[in-house]
């Protein structure tokens, strides 16, 4: 069965530090990756994906993921958070049937 | 171009009714998916819509049902609401072209209250 698990619930950090948020997943075949994040009352905006090729994917807002087949992981890194960036976090597998599954979230608090 | 556009944005409903939701996709968009959201259980697929044909289906029970018109508009019912049917209703569309699997656009959802 295909899942996906984010590991930290919720990560605190100072604005402008680093920021890695953890994904990994499980499945047996070909996978599509994404990662959404969702403000307060809000839908989700997707902030990368990954279909294939470079396994080194960026996206929006100076977000970026790498995916590593072997350890199963779609990890999210922003080398400099800001507190617009606090929000909750989302991976998700995309399946070949069409829907996605997705993590349990992570929520990103950035203090000044 | 306009988004994932969805009606109401809320909704407060006694147990017992039903409710329909309304998803209007992304022009040229012919998936239409549904997820239901609450703090327990996370992000859980509903169903989708492509070409007006329910392609694929989650695990929920048969009070949920949807539909997709002919121009991709998609509208979702709940027939006898619980309690626990209270969540953030979200669409997503997209080109969902069998080839490859793109990306889902959402809308801002729907929250719907059961009282």
């Amino acid at each position: 069965a295909q899942s996906v698990t984010q590991l930290d619930s919720q990560v605190p950090v100072f604005e402008e530090a680093p920021v890695e948020l953890r994904c990994n997943y499980s499945s047996s075949v070909s996978v599509y990756l994404f990662w959404y994040v969702q403000y307060p009352n809000q839908g989700l905006q997707l902030l990368l994906k990954y279909l294939s090729g470079s396994t080194l994917v960026k996206g929006i807002n100076g977000f970026e993921a790498e995916f590593n087949k072997s350890q199963t992981s779609f990890h999210l890194r922003k080398p400099s958070v800001h507190i617009s960036d606090t929000a909750e976090y989302f991976c998700a597998l995309g399946r070949s049937q069409g829907n996605l599954i997705f993590g349990k979230g992570t929520k990103l608090s950035v203090k000044p | 171009k306009a988004g994932v556009t969805q009606t109401p944005r809320y909704l407060i409903k006694t147990r017992g009714q039903q409710v329909t939701l309304s998803c209007s996709p992304i022009s040229g968009h012919r998936s239409v998916s549904w997820y239901q959201q609450t703090p327990g259980q996370g992000l859980q697929f509903l169903f989708e819509y492509f070409s007006e044909t329910q392609r694929n289906k989650g695990n929920f029970p048969g009070r949920f049902s949807g539909r997709q018109f002919s121009n991709s508009r998609s509208e979702m019912n709940v027939s006898t609401l619980e309690l626990g049917d209270s969540a953030l209703y979200l669409c997503a569309s997209s080109i969902r072209d069998r080839t490859q699997n793109t990306e889902a656009f959402f809308g801002q959802g729907t929250r719907l209250t059961v009282v």
